[in-house]
């Protein structure tokens, strides 16, 4: 069974820039999480999905941040402008059943400049 | 704003030593306490989920036991290897809602 996958790996952009995180979980899970990890902080949560719909977004930084998950399949984060403290390691996890074991992908590092 | 702690930040053992780690959450609400291992550049990879109070549980050299009353969880591996070495997260779920992550210890286990 594939886990979790995230696209791209790394991420460079400069600020001002829009970049989109891309998100797969695991085939069957409804419930998607998007996490991030800034300069070695804790890894803090920024929303859930429960299929398509938005179940809790209360992590999301600011109005620059935009999640979608069209099908309740894969799911998107834009950062639009993107800033220097965005930078950080975004982690996306998903589960079959609401916050029980989550398995989490390998992140995506993005770099701003 | 919920703070869960790890201590030791860091640490360096020898292999073959045994080591434990300590994750403390807040006290007044509990659902759940997860822990995980996470490598660089890998996925977090789930070790436990703990649920009640006096949990026990084991994976090979890894345990873990739980006290929600007093609010903490310990990590313990027998014999470190090499390839223990890694960051150890806990993850505190006081609700059935959202993961509140601790800052990690990250072990180091030399050859």
């Amino acid at each position: 069974e594939a886990g979790v996958t995230q696209f791209p790996s790394h991420s460079v952009i400069e600020k001002g820039q829009t970049v989109t995180l891309r998100c797969d979980p695991i085939s069957g899970h409804d419930n998607l999480y998007w996490y991030r990890r800034v300069m070695g902080k804790e890894i803090k949560f920024l929303l859930h999905f429960v299929k398509e719909s938005k179940q809790d977004e209360s992590g999301m930084p600011n109005n620059r941040f935009l999640a979608e998950r069209t099908g309740g399949t894969y799911s998107t984060l834009k950062v639009q402008p993107a800033e220097l403290e965005d930078s950080g390691v975004y982690f996306c996890a998903s589960s079959q059943v609401r916050y029980n074991e989550q398995f989490f992908g390998p992140g995506t590092r993005l770099t701003v400049l | 704003i919920l703070n869960v702690e790890q201590s030791p930040q860091s640490l360096h053992v020898q292999e073959g030593d045994s080591t434990n780690f300590t994750c403390s959450f807040p006290s007044s609400n509990f659902y759940a306490l997860h822990w995980y291992r996470w490598e660089t550049a890998k996925s977090p990879e789930a070790l436990f989920v703990m649920t009640l109070n006096g949990d026990e549980k084991k994976k090979g050299r890894i345990s873990a036991t739980l006290n929600t009353k007093e609010g903490y969880s310990y990590l313990y591996i027998k014999g470190s290897q090499p390839e223990d070495s890694a960051t150890y997260l806990c993850a505190f779920d006081p609700y059935g809602q959202n993961f509140v992550f601790g800052p990690g210890t990250r072990l180091s286990v030399l050859p």
